[in-house]
Order: structure tokens, then sequence, then C-alpha cells
């Protein structure tokens, strides 16, 4: 059973478009979620972060929006550069539970094209 | 300011023969986690340590696989006689723990059994 989907296996922008990329997860006890770009032969890098008791996170080009009542996180590019193609995971964990790992969804593929 | 490090980079493995896997956290981080990710998936969550200390390890296979982190050198994550199955990227990731959630990733080893 997952715990956390990303629906769309990739996505496909333009140079300067918006780039909006989703993840669901189904247990109400997750509370911290992050996001992960990564490219091919390299380790995932961190990106943005929320918790719970917030609704949106803003980090230069990019935001992270959180709909705790559709358990619904996406992550906002904009403007998005050719340099943004990769693999974005998203990925939640239970902060201040006994362990901080965390449970990663499958990934989208994100193409910008110039 | 190194990032985490893990060695090797790529490994080969006949079947049966044991794997080795090391991983030197961020430095001031004291907690390592290992997840693998196999072809196609996401990342998985294996293994959380602290040194000296397993704290959850509720993602490892039972058999064959087993972690440990040292109070000195790096964490290793050992595979014993491994099959065609273990082959697969596997992360390292460090985070200084306390309130911090965000885990930081090493760029991974990439075990091919044959």
């Amino acid at each position: 059973d997952q715990q956390v989907k990303q629906n769309s296996p990739s996505l496909s922008v333009q140079e300067g478009r918006i780039s909006i990329l989703n993840c669901d997860y189904t247990n109400s006890m997750f509370d911290y979620f992050l996001w992960y770009k990564k490219y091919p032969a390299e380790g995932p890098t961190f990106l943005i972060s929320i918790s719970s008791i917030k609704d949106k996170n803003e980090d230069g080009r990019f935001t992270v929006f959180l709909n705790k009542s559709a358990k619904h996180l996406s992550l906002h590019i904009v403007p998005s550069q050719p340099g943004d193609s990769a693999v974005y995971f998203c990925a939640v964990s239970n902060y201040g539970g006994a362990t901080n790992k965390l449970i990663f969804g499958t990934g989208t593929l994100l193409a910008v094209q110039p | 300011n190194a990032g985490v490090m893990q060695n090797p980079r790529h490994l080969v493995r006949r079947r049966g023969q044991e794997a080795r896997l090391r991983c030197s956290p961020m430095k001031g981080h004291s907690h390592v986690y290992w997840y693998r990710q196999l072809p196609e998936e996401g990342l998985k969550f294996m293994v959380y340590l602290q040194k000296e200390n397993i704290i959850d390890e509720s993602g490892m296979p039972k058999e064959r696989f087993s972690a440990e982190f040292p109070k000195e050198g790096p964490s290793i994550l050992r595979i014993q006689q491994v099959v065609r199955g273990d082959s697969a990227a596997y992360f390292c990731a460090s985070s200084p723990g306390g309130s911090i959630v965000e885990q930081y990733f090493g760029p991974g080893t990439r075990l091919t059994v044959t």
C-alpha cells in the first residue's frame, strides 16, 4: 500500500512557464513534508519543506502548498528553467515520532523545454 | 564543507559474495539513514542509526542485511550472500537530529550483482 503517491510519472513544461508537481498522502499522522530533486546517477537534493502548521512555504522560485484536509501537497516552480529538468520526489515524515524516516513518492520526471 | 560521502560509487559482486557500502555523514551530523532505490521505483527507507545505536530497522530485510554506525568511522551497510534482486542504488542520508527533519543525501552506491 503506497502511503505517498505522485500520480504523474512525467510532466513537460515550456521554459519560463510554471511547473506544478503534485503529491497525495494517505496518513493524517504525517506532519512534515519535503520535496527533493534528483538528477540521474546522483543523490536526491533537498529543495524545500513545510510543516503541517503552515499551508504555504516559499523559497525563491519554489513554493510548496499544503492542503491538510485533502492530504495533498504541490510544488510550484516559476519561472521554470531547463536546469530544473530532473525527477522530483515528495517525501513525508512523522515529526516528533520515534523515527525521522522519510517515506517517498515514486517521483515525477520534469522536462523543461527551452 | 564536505557533504555526505559514500563509497564505493559503483560495486559489482557475483551472487553469493558480500557487499560493504560505506557512508560518512556531513560534519556535525550524528544521524544516518540508509535508503534503497530499485529500478523504476522511489526510495525506500531501510534503517536509521545514531552513533553505536540502531534506532529503526523496520525497512531492513530480515536476512542477509545489517548496518552499523560505530563510534569512530563511517556507517556500514553490509549485504551478505548477495542475490540479483539486491541490485539497486543505495543512498545514505544524514541529519543533525533534534528538531531538524531535513535529510541530506550522498551520491549513492550502485550495486550490481552478476
